[in-house]
């Protein structure tokens, strides 16, 4: 299994371009997440997904938008890049939200943009 | 917007000392992770604690969850320079939720 892979790496935009961040997973898992990584703030929610056809808004939504065509992919649209959406990215899947708390999260190893 | 808080922010210790990273709330979560993340990598679980008071051993390190399910901490005993880097406290606030603290960035010397 490759677990959940994450395209591109590395991306740089200028202001008001819009992109796709790609999250694919291969682990047959319902719940899928977006969050951003910014220094001192740890990690935040900004789209989820508990299965196929089902999204909803995390902590910090605006300017993102996300869609749950498949189980596998679930890619993070920037409709407008603004400086600060510069940040690192990091898609994360996990097996069931319905199994009770604590279910493991997998994290991708996360995509660099950098907004001019 | 619910807060987790970790202390201290960075930590740089010798090989051989014991540490200790807090992760405090004034909301009450359901569980509380622990996560270790490296750089350039995505964040790898380390330990769920999901019962008030519970105690947790991985080896050198304990994890501990408040009585109250407000706080956490993680104790590591003989730090090595293997266990550098950013360790994150994560509280589930309902069965489709994670918030995640500030981060604690450990660096260990030789």
């Amino acid at each position: 299994n490759a677990g959940v892979t994450q395209t591109p790496k590395f991306q740089v935009l200028k202001t008001g371009q819009s992109m796709t961040l790609q999250c694919a997973q291969d682990m047959n898992h319902e719940y899928m997440s977006w969050y951003r990584q910014d220094p001192g703030m740890g990690l935040r929610l900004i789209h989820y997904s508990v299965g196929a056809g089902i999204t909803d808004q995390g902590e910090v939504p605006n300017g993102y938008n996300v869609s749950r065509s498949t189980t596998e992919d679930f890619p993070l649209r920037l409709l407008s890049a603004a400086p600060s959406q510069t940040s690192v990215y990091f898609c994360a899947s996990s097996y069931s939200w319905r199994t009770g708390p604590g279910e493991t999260q997998y994290f991708g190893p996360g995509t660099r943009l950098l907004v001019l | 917007t619910q807060l987790l808080e970790q202390s201290p922010q960075f930590l740089s210790i010798q090989e051989g000392e014991n540490l200790t990273v807090y992760c405090n709330s004034s909301s009450v979560f359901s569980s509380l992770q622990w996560y270790r993340q490296e750089p350039g990598e995505g964040p790898v679980l380390l330990v769920t604690v999901v019962t008030g008071g519970e105690v947790k051993k991985l080896k050198r390190l304990t994890f501990q969850f408040g009585d109250a399910r407000k706080d956490s901490s993680l104790h590591i005993t003989a730090a090595q320079p293997g266990d550098t880097g950013l360790y994150l406290c994560a509280g589930a606030t309902g069965p489709d939720k994670l918030i995640f603290g500030t981060g604690t960035r450990l660096q260990v010397f030789p």
